[in-house]
């Protein structure tokens, strides 16, 4: 089965720094996805970054980008210039095959002025 | 954009209620799910559906039902609410062509039982 760890339950970083959430997983399969979603306050949850398994370049949406490394399982979430708007929840995730996630426990993220 | 809505967003009542926590979307998606998550914590997945009358239990015991009579409407219900169900409830969709599974969240439920 697979596991997903999150190790970070919380961090505090100062505005506009750049700041790295870890993530590792536990898998025996050679074709997984990596999500990272966020959780504002008011509860929704927020689709940010995708890496498929098999993706040679690490993938990035605006400010976000993920540090995937394959061999020691791990895809780690970057925020690059933080803003006071980041302040959340971050989870990790992951599927195979697109069947259903599986979400680590979470880090909260506070942003500092 | 996703289009998946929950309601109630906010509900308390008392024990052995009976409730039913509404989720619908306009995506068309086949794929559905029911995630329980207490505050601050991991999402569990409770419930999911491939597809009309298609529906299975998640990986973390519930004592909730569901139903898929309909591709948008995928319905939470509990028989008898107690205190030990008290969490938030999220509701997701996702696509089968095109995506790479990334769920689609609606808002949430939060529940509370006295």
């Amino acid at each position: 089965a697979q596991k997903i760890t999150q190790t970070q339950p919380g961090m505090f970083v100062q505005e506009k720094e750049a700041v790295t959430l870890d993530c590792t997983y536990d898998t025996s399969d050679q074709s997984y996805g990596l999500f990272w979603y966020k959780q504002p306050s008011s509860g929704e949850m927020i689709f940010l970054i995708y890496q498929g398994s098999y993706d040679e370049q690490n993938a990035t949406e605006g400010r976000y980008s993920l540090n995937f490394q394959k061999a020691r399982k791990s895809a780690n979430l970057v925020i690059s210039a933080s803003q006071l708007g980041d302040s959340a929840m971050y989870f990790c995730a992951m599927n195979f095959g697109n069947e259903k996630l599986t979400f680590g426990t979470g880090t909260r993220l506070t942003i500092i002025p | 954009e996703a289009d998946i809505y929950q309601t109630p967003r906010y509900l308390v009542i008392g024990t052995g209620k009976k409730i039913t926590l509404e989720c619908s979307q306009t995506m068309g998606h086949d794929k559905m799910y029911w995630y329980q998550q207490d505050p601050g914590m991991e999402l569990h997945l409770i419930h999911y559906s491939y597809g009309v009358n298609s529906t299975e239990k998640g990986d973390l015991s519930s004592e909730s039902t569901v139903s898929r009579i309909r591709t948008e409407h995928f319905p939470l219900t509990l028989e008898s609410a107690r205190p030990s169900h008290t969490s938030q409830y999220l509701c997701a969709s996702s696509d089968v062509w095109g995506s790479h599974g990334e769920l689609f969240f609606g808002e949430g439920s939060r529940l509370t039982v006295l």
